[in-house]
C-alpha cells in the first residue's frame, strides 16, 4: 500500500519555540493532505485540510496563525506549531489522499510533540 | 455539532469469539464510514470502509451500515489476541481535491483474551 512518512517522530522543545513537522507521501502524489491532533486517551481531531498550492482550510477553533500549514508540492505538507506551549503537547498525525476520486486516506506514523 | 459516538469499553471477548463494535453518528450529511484500528502510540490503520446500507465483508471483518438509524457496526469473527486494540469509527464527508474530512469517534478498546 501507499506510504506516508512523518518527520520527526518525536520532538521535545522549550515553551515559546516553533516546531516544524513534515508529512511526505513517498510513492504517490497527494492531492489532499489532512492534519489531525490526538490527545492522550482521546480521539483524533481534524485540524485542517490542505491542497497543493492552496491555502489550508482550518477547522473551527484551530488557530491558523499558530498552526501554519504549507502544502508546497504534491508529496510534501508541513505543519509548523509556532510559539509552542505545554498545552500544544500532543500526537500530530497527517494523512494523504491520492487522486480527486479516492476515498482512501493513508496515515503517517505520527509525531509526538512534548513542549516543556 | 457533528458527532460520532462509540462505547469506550473495554470490550473483552475470548479468543475465537465474535467481537461486535458499534457506532452511531449524528450528521446525516456523512456519506461514507470507516473503521480504523489503532494500537497504542501508533497511527490508525484502515480496516473497512462502507458507503451503502447493508453488510460488507472482508475476511474476518464485516461492517454494517444503517443510514436510517444512523448506525454503523463492525463484527470481528474468530477474534485473535492480535486484534486487541482501539477501534475508531469515522464518518466522512468529501472535500474538494479528493478524500474525506473524517469525524472520529472516541474509539472502543477491544481486549481479546486467551
Amino acid at each position: 500500500g501507499a506510504v506516508v512518512s512523518q518527520h520527526p517522530s518525536r520532538v521535545i522543545c522549550k515553551s515559546g519555540t516553533s516546531v516544524k513537522i513534515e508529512c511526505r507521501s513517498l510513492d504517490f502524489q497527494a492531492t489532499t493532505m489532512f492534519w489531525y491532533r490526538q490527545f492522550p486517551k482521546k480521539s483524533l481531531m481534524l485540524m485542517a485540510t490542505s491542497n497543493e498550492g492552496s491555502k489550508a482550510t482550518y477547522e473551527q477553533g484551530v488557530e491558523k496563525d499558530k498552526f501554519l500549514i504549507n502544502h508546497a508540492s504534491l508529496t510534501l505538507s508541513t505543519l509548523t506549531v509556532t510559539s509552542a506551549h505545554p498545552e500544544d503537547s500532543s500526537f500530530y498525525i497527517c494523512s494523504a489522499v491520492s487522486g480527486s476520486y479516492s476515498d482512501t486516506q493513508y496515515f503517517g506514523p505520527g509525531t509526538r510533540l512534548t513542549v516543556l | 455539532q457533528k458527532e460520532v459516538e462509540q462505547n469506550s469499553g473495554p470490550l473483552s471477548v475470548p479468543e475465537g469469539a465474535i467481537a461486535s463494535l458499534n457506532c452511531t453518528y449524528s450528521d446525516r450529511g456523512s456519506q461514507s464510514f470507516f473503521w480504523y484500528r489503532q494500537y497504542s502510540g501508533k497511527s490508525p490503520e484502515l480496516i473497512m470502509s462502507i458507503y451503502s446500507n447493508g453488510d460488507k465483508e472482508d475476511g474476518r471483518f464485516t461492517a454494517q451500515l444503517n443510514k436510517a438509524s444512523q448506525y454503523v457496526s463492525l463484527l470481528i469473527r474468530d477474534s485473535q489476541p492480535s486484534d486487541s486494540a482501539t477501534y475508531l469509527c469515522a464518518g466522512g464527508a468529501r472535500v474538494t481535491g479528493g478524500g474525506n474530512k473524517l469525524t472520529f469517534g472516541t474509539g472502543t478498546q477491544l481486549k481479546v483474551e486467551l
